[in-house]
């Protein structure tokens, strides 16, 4: 199974950052990548599907690059409501999400 | 509205068997891959496994943790994704979440389901 290890695990920041997390795959997944974000108490919600294609309704603050084995996840200017828990995700059978990164005030 | 909503949950004993239901409304069902994935208290995402859609033969894989105890099938006639536990231990407590399949993302999530396995 390809294994996932995302970095942070937590971290502080302010209204107005720039945010940046990783990933790392165990094993080159091209750009089979996702990321999720999940609020306490609420199921995850795609954010980035194939690397860096932005959902639909995603704020375009959002981006994500990336291929191969590493790949990161941005956020441009960090906003309220974006305090959250963050998950990538590959896109393969026998998926194993990242272990998370908790992004706090 | 696109909608899933899944039921089903509830407190079971170490050894017993639940067995959850996931109704979808306003996509084509029987199009997509459908998922389960679980997330224990205060830990991460937990993917159980998938169905594939009757293209692909309504094909089925799991996680290695379940494999064995847990069995996934749909009902494309009522639009329903069905996760079958047998065997279950303490640590299969967790909140399962039904899960839309789009090209290897997961678009769309119930709003998840609470199962508590304890004595």
């Amino acid at each position: 199974d390809i294994q996932m290890t995302q970095s942070p695990s937590s971290l502080s920041a302010s209204v107005g950052d720039r945010v940046t997390i990783t990933c790392r795959a165990s094993q080159s997944i091209s750009n089979y990548l996702n990321w999720y974000q999940q609020k306490p108490g609420k199921a995850p919600k795609l954010l980035i599907y194939a690397a860096s294609s932005l959902q639909t309704g995603v704020p375009s603050r959002f981006s994500g690059s990336g291929s191969g084995t590493d790949f990161t996840l941005t956020i441009s200017s960090l906003q309220p409501e974006d305090f959250a828990t963050y998950y990538c995700q590959p896109s393969y059978t026998t998926v194993t999400f990242g272990g998370g990164t908790k992004v706090e005030i | 509205e696109v909608q899933l909503v899944e039921s089903g949950g509830g407190l079971v004993q170490p050894g017993g068997s639940l067995r959850l239901s996931c109704a979808a409304s306003g996509f084509t069902f029987s199009d997509h891959y459908m998922d389960w994935v679980r997330q224990a208290p205060g830990k991460g995402l937990e993917w159980v496994g998938q169905i594939r859609n009757e293209v692909n033969r309504y094909t089925t894989e799991y996680a290695a943790s379940v494999k064995g105890r847990f069995t996934i099938s749909r009902d494309d006639s009522k639009n329903s994704l069905y996760l079958q536990m047998n065997s279950l231990k303490t640590e299969d407590t967790a909140v399962y979440y039904c899960v839309r399949g789009t090209y290897g993302a997961f678009d769309i999530w119930g709003q998840g389901t609470m199962v508590t396995v304890s004595s």
